[in-house]
């Protein structure tokens, strides 16, 4: 079974400059996140999807992050303009249903911001 | 504010000895407790869970327990093997709603050979 996969799995950009992440997740996984990694913390959940629904997107900074899911299946996630603070590990996860306990992780997006 | 806390950054145990990572929370409307393990480069991946309503949990090597009067919960890792070397993170999940997980910061375990 193929895990969640994601691109590209590093990215340098300079602050206001935009830059776009993709994730494909688990075949068959209904919710897919994205979460938010920085250097010393725990990933801290930015956007979940259902399908191509939004169920919580409470913790995304919507005046410059963005996130689809258009099709149901894979998705990405944008920031534009982005700032020094958002470097960080950018993680996708999947899972077959919002209830379950277990979420299949990607191997992340390194993003540094100069 | 952080709702769950793993106070250990670091960890140093010796192979085959018994490793213990700790977890404190403050919500009491998480249903679910989960330890992720991670190597460097690579996202977290499931290792054991636990529900509110038990107490321990066992899956070979890895037994989780639960105390909710403290809000407290530990991973055991018996015996450690130089594999397990890694970032432990504690997650919990909110028993309504996105039923999201919160992560704790996590725990550099290094087992030495």
């Amino acid at each position: 079974e193929a895990g969640v996969a994601q691109s590209p799995r590093y990215k340098i950009i300079e602050k206001r400059q935009s830059v776009a992440f993709w994730c494909n997740p688990i075949s068959g996984h209904a919710t897919l996140y994205w979460y938010q990694q920085i250097l010393g913390q725990g990933p801290k959940l930015l956007i979940q999807f259902q399908n191509n629904g939004v169920v919580d997107d409470s913790q995304l900074p919507k005046d410059r992050f963005s996130a689809e899911r258009l099709k149901g299946v894979d998705s990405t996630l944008k920031i534009q303009p982005a700032k020094l603070e958002d470097s960080a590990v950018y993680l996708c996860a999947s899972s077959l249903d919002p209830y379950s306990q277990k979420q299949f992780f990607g191997p992340g997006t390194r993003l540094t911001v100069l | 504010d952080q709702q769950v806390k793993q106070n250990s950054p670091s960890l140093s145990v010796q192979e085959g000895r018994i490793s213990i990572l700790n977890c404190d929370y403050t919500n009491s409307m998480f249903d679910y407790f989960l330890w992720y393990k991670k190597y460097p480069a690579e996202g977290p991946t499931f290792l054991i869970s636990i529900s509110s309503i038990k107490d321990k949990n066992e899956d070979g090597r890895f037994t989780v327990f639960l105390n909710k009067s403290a809000k407290h919960l530990s991973l055991h890792i018996v015996p450690s093997q130089p594999g397990d070397s890694a970032v432990y993170f504690c997650a919990a999940r909110s028993g309504a709603g996105s039923y999201q997980l919160t992560f704790g910061k996590g725990t550099k375990l290094s087992v030495i050979p």
